[in-house]
């Protein structure tokens, strides 16, 4: 099955900075790759995706890259704030449904 | 409108005893999902409805865990003779279904499950 590995397990950034996220998938068919992110105490919600025929993709303040040669795909927040402080978990997917999730995470952004 | 539910919130309960965990769905999704969610791990898949096709029963870990999912909308997760380790936050999600698609999941609150 799909193995993904997430780094780093906690970053913490100055308000204002950038704040970037790797992962790594292991089955090269995969085609879809979400994150989500996953506020304290709270449920986990869709902020982006990427599917396998783009490399970028941005919405406002995020972006994702995917480089399917070398298995990776990147989440990049830019002028971070402080409710970007939360879990980020990134996902592949080799079909319609079935995600396999990295371990997250959390980003903390000091004020 | 209203979210994925999910009951209850917090479960507490005795090792080797049953549990039952439940989830509404979003109204009109069709496709249901459950999770788990270890302390500090992302979210591991345990099963998938559809309809009424087969679920996808690949992530369940043993023969102690089962779902159903009745007339297409709520579903159940059963826990059999719980031990320590399935300690967790469970999560349900559900989503619409487009073949061939990529369909959004939106998740419930989870159920915490704390087994003694």
């Amino acid at each position: 099955g799909e193995n993904v590995e997430q780094h780093p397990s906690t970053l913490s950034v100055q308000e204002g900075d950038s704040a970037v996220i790797k992962c790594t998938y292991s089955d090269s068919a995969s085609n879809y790759f979400p994150w989500y992110k996953q506020e304290l105490g709270k449920r986990p919600q869709l902020i982006i995706d990427i599917r396998s025929n783009v490399g970028e993709k941005k919405d406002q303040r995020i972006a994702v890259t995917l480089n399917k040669t070398a298995k990776h795909f990147s989440l990049h927040i830019t002028e971070t704030q402080p409710e970007d402080s939360a879990v980020y978990f990134c996902a592949a997917s080799l079909n319609d449904y079935k995600l396999s999730f990295g371990a997250g995470t959390t980003v903390t952004v000091r004020a | 409108g209203a979210g994925v539910s999910q009951s209850p919130s917090n479960k507490v309960t005795e090792k080797g005893k049953d549990v039952e965990l439940r989830c509404d769905p979003i109204s009109g999704h069709t496709a249901l999902y459950w999770y788990r969610q270890s302390l500090g791990q992302g979210l591991e898949f345990l099963i998938y409805f559809q309809g009424n096709s087969a679920p996808d029963k690949s992530g369940l870990p043993s023969d102690r865990f089962s779902a159903e999912r009745t007339g297409g909308s709520v579903s159940t997760l059963t826990i059999q003779r719980t031990q320590q380790e399935d300690s967790a936050v469970y999560l349900c999600a559900s989503s619409t279904w487009t073949s061939g698609g990529y369909n959004e999941q939106f998740f419930g609150p989870g159920t915490r499950l704390t087994v003694l």
